[in-house]
């Protein structure tokens, strides 16, 4: 059971640069989220999505955008990107509902020099 | 909006020593608590949760956790801890005001030094 897959690992941009993240999920969840990890900030959501076809923004939504065409996939894109990027991203998907704990992925390493 | 608060940044024990690490959330209504670790490159897994019944959690490797809801607190203890607890601790609640997307603390750091 791979649970929450995400590549690449590790990736430099250039300033200016656009990437995506890719997602993938095989636990028919919902929900999905990205989400970015700072130091000493904890995680603060980037997008989320109840279901395919819907996206909603987060705290943290501006220089990205995400797409949900099937249950499975939630890539996040960045476009221009800038050193403010820099930062470890975190794909996660749960069932609906409070109770439901999130799967994380292993996260996205990414650089922007 | 709701928020969590984690009080402890960084936390530095010797093995056997107890843990406490504070949670708080700002949330009023129903709620549900989490608390997730991320061993050293790894990713975030669930360590125990609270949504109902009795307030005092039981999660995996010896850790609890107990819900005061007067208090808003969600506390994350151990007591004794060992050198493999070195991680970075998160609380994370889910709320219906949120559409229950989980919410997370800023992270505590522990070093367990052997």
């Amino acid at each position: 059971n791979a649970g929450v897959t995400q590549t690449p690992k590790f990736r430099i941009l250039k300033i200016g640069q656009s990437m995506t993240l890719q997602c993938t999920q095989d636990m028919n969840h919902n929900y999905m989220y990205w989400y970015r990890q700072d130091p000493g900030m904890g995680l603060k959501l980037i997008y989320y999505s109840v279901g395919a076809g819907i996206t909603d923004k987060g705290e943290v939504p501006n220089g990205y955008n995400v797409s949900r065409s099937t249950t499975e996939d939630f890539p996040l894109r960045l476009e221009l990107a800038a050193p403010s990027q820099t930062s470890v991203y975190f794909c996660a998907s749960s069932y609906p509902g409070g109770d439901t704990e999130a799967f994380f992925g292993q996260g996205t390493r990414l650089t922007v020099v | 909006a709701q928020s969590v608060s984690q009080h402890n940044h960084h936390v530095i024990l010797s093995e056997a020593a107890s843990l406490e690490l504070g949670c708080n959330y700002s949330y009023g209504g129903t709620v549900n608590l989490f608390w997730y670790v991320q061993y050293p490159g790894q990713h975030l897994q669930l360590l125990l949760k609270y949504f109902s019944g009795d307030p005092l959690v039981k999660g995996i490797k010896g850790f609890e956790a107990e819900f005061i809801k007067s208090k808003f607190s969600f506390n994350l203890r151990k007591p004794s801890v060992q050198w493999s607890d070195t991680a970075e601790y998160f609380c994370a609640v889910n709320a219906p005001g949120g559409s229950y997307i989980p919410t997370f603390g800023r992270g505590t750091s522990l070093i367990v030094h052997p």
